[in-house]
């Protein structure tokens, strides 16, 4: 499985774009790349997921570069809303027969007001 | 869909008493996954169910723990005996397993475990 690093933690200010960078340097050829989000208290959930190049959707952006070593989270003008942890996972839904992923320490964003 | 269906939602025991967790996945996903979560472990991938069958347990701690999914609406997570050291959250999840990527697990809201 593709390890992932990134930030433990990250503050930003209300209304900024805030960009988390995920290092998956041993990332497999069928792997994609998938950020979660965990409010406290709460299961995680799905935010966003791609391949390569870009990918984006009503909550985020997902920027990929040709060669998928990392990924960038982009959240546009945050709110205070927005404070939870954010998870980068490597993996392939056929991957040893069975979706495997692993969660790793995740990014702590704090929007401050 | 309610989502996924935990309960109980909080639990404390004795160190030594048997605690069952229960969990209820989404109608038609075919996928069913236990986390743990805790401080110092962070979230944790204890045993994964395909079809109602355990493909991956090598998470679960040690032989205390234990899982069954006797058909595709319900899935216990047994300890016993517990001990202190199982105090975490306990989330179950559960997706659709579809070609391509990395299917999206739904989250329930987790048991929280309290093991005095």
């Amino acid at each position: 499985l593709a390890k992932t690093t990134q930030p433990i933690s990250m503050d930003s200010y209300e209304g900024q774009e805030v960009n988390i960078t995920c290092s998956h340097n041993n990332i497999a050829t069928n792997d994609y790349i998938t950020w979660y989000q965990q409010f406290p208290s709460q299961g995680p959930r799905f935010i966003i997921q791609g391949y390569k190049t870009k990918v984006t959707n009503e909550v985020a952006s997902l920027f990929i570069p040709a060669d998928r070593k990392s990924s960038t989270l982009s959240l546009p003008r945050v709110s205070l809303s927005d404070t939870a942890v954010y998870y980068c996972l490597v993996g392939d839904s056929y991957s040893g027969g069975y979706q495997k992923v692993t969660f790793g320490t995740g990014t702590k964003l704090q929007v401050i007001p | 869909d309610a989502g996924v269906i935990q309960s109980p939602r909080h639990e404390v025991t004795e160190m030594g008493q048997e605690v069952t967790l229960r969990c209820k996945p989404i109608s038609g996903h075919n996928s069913l996954f236990w986390y743990r979560q805790t401080m110092m472990r962070g979230l944790e991938l204890l045993i994964y169910f395909n079809n109602n069958v355990p493909i991956d347990d090598s998470g679960m701690p040690e032989d205390r723990f234990s899982a069954k999914m006797p058909n595709a609406s319900f899935s216990t997570l047994k300890i016993q005996p517990s001990e202190p050291r199982d105090s975490a959250v306990y989330f179950c999840a559960s997706s659709q397993r579809l070609a391509g990527g990395i299917n999206e697990q739904f989250f329930g809201p987790g048991t929280r475990l309290t093991v005095l």
